[in-house]
Parts: C-alpha cells; structure tokens; sequence
C-alpha cells in the first residue's frame, strides 16, 4: 500500500513567486492534514479536511495561503506570493478517522526555499 | 491551552545503553499524548500514544513511553538504543480546541545521536 506521498520534494523560489505544494493521502483516508515546520522550530499545525471539506483551518498563517482538496482525493496547498519567512518543510498526513485517537501517517515533507 | 515541552535538543547515548528523551506537558483537560519519529530523508513515523489505561505504554521498535499524570511528563525511554535510532524526535499533544484527533500540538524534536 502506498502511503502519503507529497510534491515536490524540494521547491526554491524567490520572493513574490508562486509555489503549490500537493499530497496525496493514503488511499480510502477522509481525513487530510497539513503541518508545517519553519526554520527547525515545532511542527505547527495549518488545516484539516475532512473529504472536500474544511474542517479547521485555523493555522492557516494568513490569506496567502489556499489550500484545496477538490473531489477529497488529493491536495494542494499553494503559497501565493511567497515571502522568506515561508521557508521551511510543509508536512502532509492522513488518517482514517478524525474523531479517535488513529496515528497520522506522514509524508516526507516538500521543503520550500524562499530566497 | 495545552503546550508540550522537549527540553532536550540533542541526546547522546552509546550504543547499547538505556535511552531516554524527556517530555513535560500543560492540558487544561484529559491529556492526549504521542511519541513520533522522523529518521534522515523520511517523514514522520507513529511510535506509541497515551490515551488512557495503563502508564507504561509500549510502542514500535522497543520503545515506551511512561505517563505521569503528577509530574505532567511523558518521557520516550528504549532500555537499549541501536545506532539505528539515530534520528528526530518529537512529542506531541491533541489540540484540545476543536473534535479533531489529527491536530496535535509538536515539541520542538530531540535529535537523538546513538553511536557505536
């Protein structure tokens, strides 16, 4: 079984440029996270959907960043425009059910550079 | 709120002696805990979780993890570390605002350095 696989695994952009990040879940998991970890500080978390859906989106940093997860398959979160302090790596997990206490399953991460 | 505290950035251990990376934690209600792994180029791996029940909970590749409610911590012990657990360690705690069990709260990590 595959599991949560996440790209690009490495993106360096300069300020003001656009990036999407995309994850895809493990297969048959409704429940989507991202977290991010900026310049080796904890691993905040950003957003949770559950299918389609918002669930929370409260570590959403600010307006510039969309995340979007159309047809509860697969997810994008773009950062449009990017600034330094966006630098760091965007995690993406999934599980199956978001109201028990299941492990996430995390995938290796996209690294953004901002330059 | 609820927070989550590594006080350790490194652990250096010899190979083959007792492991053990600190966690202390702040919740307002029931504590929800977990122990995750992330070794070099790899995302983060599941390793054990407190929800209730016993205080020793045992997790993957010989680690546990011993809650105490009275000193608030939840420290990761291995009895004998291998080179191979070399890697980031990180504690983390359930978000307690909002029903989701995905949205933790992380530690900072502990790098942990076993050698030979």
């Amino acid at each position: 079984e595959a599991g949560v696989t996440q790209f690009p695994s490495h993106s360096v952009i300069e300020k003001g440029q656009t990036v999407t990040l995309r994850c895809d879940p493990i297969s048959g998991h409704d429940n989507l996270y991202w977290y991010r970890r900026v310049m080796g500080k904890e691993i905040k978390f950003l957003l949770h959907f559950v299918k389609e859906s918002k669930q929370d989106e409260s570590g959403m940093p600010n307006n510039r960043f969309l995340a979007e997860r159309t047809g509860g398959t697969y997810s994008t979160l773009k950062v449009q425009p990017a600034e330094l302090e966006d630098s760091g790596v965007y995690f993406c997990a999934s599980s199956q059910d978001g109201r028990l206490a299941r492990e996430l399953f995390f995938g290796e991460g996209s690294r953004l550079t901002v330059l | 709120a609820q927070s989550v505290a590594q006080p350790e950035d490194q652990v250096n251990v010899a190979e083959g002696n007792p492991l053990t990376v600190k966690c202390t934690y702040s919740v307002s209600g029931n504590p929800y805990l977990f122990w995750y792994v992330q070794y070099p180029n790899r995302g983060l791996q599941f390793l054990l979780k407190y929800i209730t029940g016993d205080n020793l909970v045992k997790g993957s590749y010989g680690f546990e993890a011993e809650f105490n409610k009275s000193q608030t911590s939840f420290h990761l012990k291995k009895p004998s570390a291998l080179v191979s657990d070399s890697a980031l360690y990180f504690c983390a705690v359930r978000d307690e605002e909002g029903d989701s069990w995905g949205k933790l709260q992380f530690g900072a990590g502990t790098q942990v350095v076993v050698t030979p």
